[in-house]
């Protein structure tokens, strides 16, 4: 069955650090896609990056950028230049051929002025 | 950027209630999921609907039934509602195409409280 695990449950950074989140998954399809959403105090979900498992390369998004290895199936959510706006709930997720979208438990966030 | 709907935004209702959790959207995508999911907590996938008269249930056993008889609409409900049911219920909903890097809309979220 597929699964996404995030081991860390609370993060502390010092403002304008740069950031790893951990995500690894389990899937046996070889098809897949993974997704990072954040989820501030407001409660909104906002995409914030995706990689296929086809791609070569490590996907970026303005000051995200995605740390993908597959062999390890791991997807790590790398955040440069931390802001205090960053302060709030990371999701990793996985889409797979049956079109569920699943989520890990997630890892919150918080930025130290 | 898309449009997905949720109403209303907090409910609380008694023990017993049935109660519908409404979910629209104008983007015409088939892909619609409903998420439970508790404070501070991961999101649980409970339904999911691939288009017309499609439902698919979730991998959280979930007492909540869905329909999806239009396009734009994903309705959930729950016939008699408990306190267990107290949670925060996210629909979201996702182009079509079949390309495995369809993002998720997500919507604002109902809050439901049963007291």
């Amino acid at each position: 069955a597929q699964k996404i695990t995030q081991t860390q449950p609370g993060m502390f950074v010092q403002e304008k650090e740069a950031v790893t989140l951990d995500c690894t998954y389990d899937t046996s399809d070889p098809s897949y896609g993974l997704f990072w959403y954040k989820q501030p105090s407001s409660g909104e979900m906002i995409f914030l990056i995706y990689q296929g498992s086809y791609d070569q390369q490590n996907a970026t998004e303005g000051r995200y950028s995605l740390n993908f290895q597959k062999a390890r199936k791991s997807a790590n959510l790398v955040i440069s230049a931390s802001q205090l706006g960053d302060s709030a709930m990371y999701f990793c997720a996985m889409r797979d051929l049956d079109d569920k979208i699943i989520f890990g438990k997630g890892t919150r966030l918080h930025i130290l002025p | 950027e898309a449009d997905i709907y949720q109403t209303p935004r907090y409910l609380v209702i008694g023990t017993g209630k049935k109660i519908t959790l409404e979910c629209s959207q104008t983007m015409g995508h088939d892909k619609m999921y409903w998420y439970q999911q508790d404070p501070g907590m991961e999101l649980h996938l409970i339904h999911y609907s691939y288009g017309v008269n499609s439902t698919e249930k979730g991998d959280l056993s979930s007492e909540s039934t869905v329909s999806r008889i239009r396009t734009e609409h994903f309705p959930l409900t729950l016939e008699s509602a408990r306190p267990s049911h107290t949670s925060q219920y996210l629909c979201a909903s996702s182009e079509t195409g079949g390309r495995i890097n369809e993002k998720l809309f997500f919507g604002s979220g109902t809050q439901l409280s049963v007291l």
